[in-house]
């Protein structure tokens, strides 16, 4: 039971240079979020979904794009990498708004 | 729009001793509240949950959050920790309204023998 899987788990980027991060869940579940993790900052929503073909922007969305083109897989993009978009990346899925989400292993993003 | 605040960054504490990580929400207006504990390395590990219902909620490892609606609060308490119960703690709040889960800043909790 695989649950949440994110790829890649590491990654370095050069400034200006994108990339697309992969999230998937073998749960059925309908939401599905990404958030970054900085030290002292917390986890701040990127965007989220709530189902297939749905998306929508959280706390900080700016420099970022999202997918959710089927169930199971969650796109988040970076069309432009800036040194502030050094973080850690995480995925999280649920069935509904009050139910537990369950979270992927990160990914560590580095842009140099 | 919804937020939450974690007024403690660390909370250093002696094993066994009891501790209370503090959370404080912007309006208790449609929404459910939640505790994550995240380990080294890890991803979040939902510790309980508050939906509706008795205040008091009861979770894994022995913790336990009381809701409180007119201070806005959701405080986690554990009686007697132990040194595994260090980790990271993070409070939030599922927003009924937009669907939005949002979490707190974190409150990293370190248990010395």
């Amino acid at each position: 039971n695989a649950g949440v899987t994110q790829t890649p788990k590491f990654r370095v980027l050069k400034t200006g240079q994108s990339m697309t991060l992969l999230c998937a869940q073998d749960m059925n579940h309908e939401y599905m979020y990404w958030y970054r993790q900085d030290p002292g900052m917390g986890l701040r929503l990127i965007h989220y979904s709530v189902g297939e073909g749905t998306t929508a922007k959280g706390e900080v969305p700016d420099g970022y794009n999202v997918s959710r083109l089927k169930k199971q897989n969650f796109l988040l993009g970076l069309e432009s990498a800036a040194p502030s978009q050094t973080s850690v990346y995480f995925c999280a899925s649920s069935w509904t708004e009050n139910t537990e989400a369950f979270f992927g292993q990160g990914t560590r993003l580095t842009v140099v | 729009a919804q937020s939450v605040t974690q007024l403690d960054s660390q909370v250093p504490v002696f094993e066994e001793a009891p501790v209370e990580l503090r959370c404080n929400y912007s309006s208790s207006v449609s929404v459910y509240l939640f505790w994550y504990v995240q380990y080294p390395n890890q991803g979040l590990q939902l510790l309980l949950k508050y939906l509706s219902g008795s205040t008091l909620v009861k979770g894994i490892n022995g913790f336990e959050a009381e809701f409180n609606k007119s201070q806005t609060s959701f405080h986690l308490r554990k009686p007697s920790v132990h040194i595994s119960d260090t980790a990271e703690y993070f409070c939030a709040v599922s927003d009924r309204r937009t669907d939005k889960l949002i979490f707190g800043t974190g409150t990293r909790l370190q248990v010395f023998p």
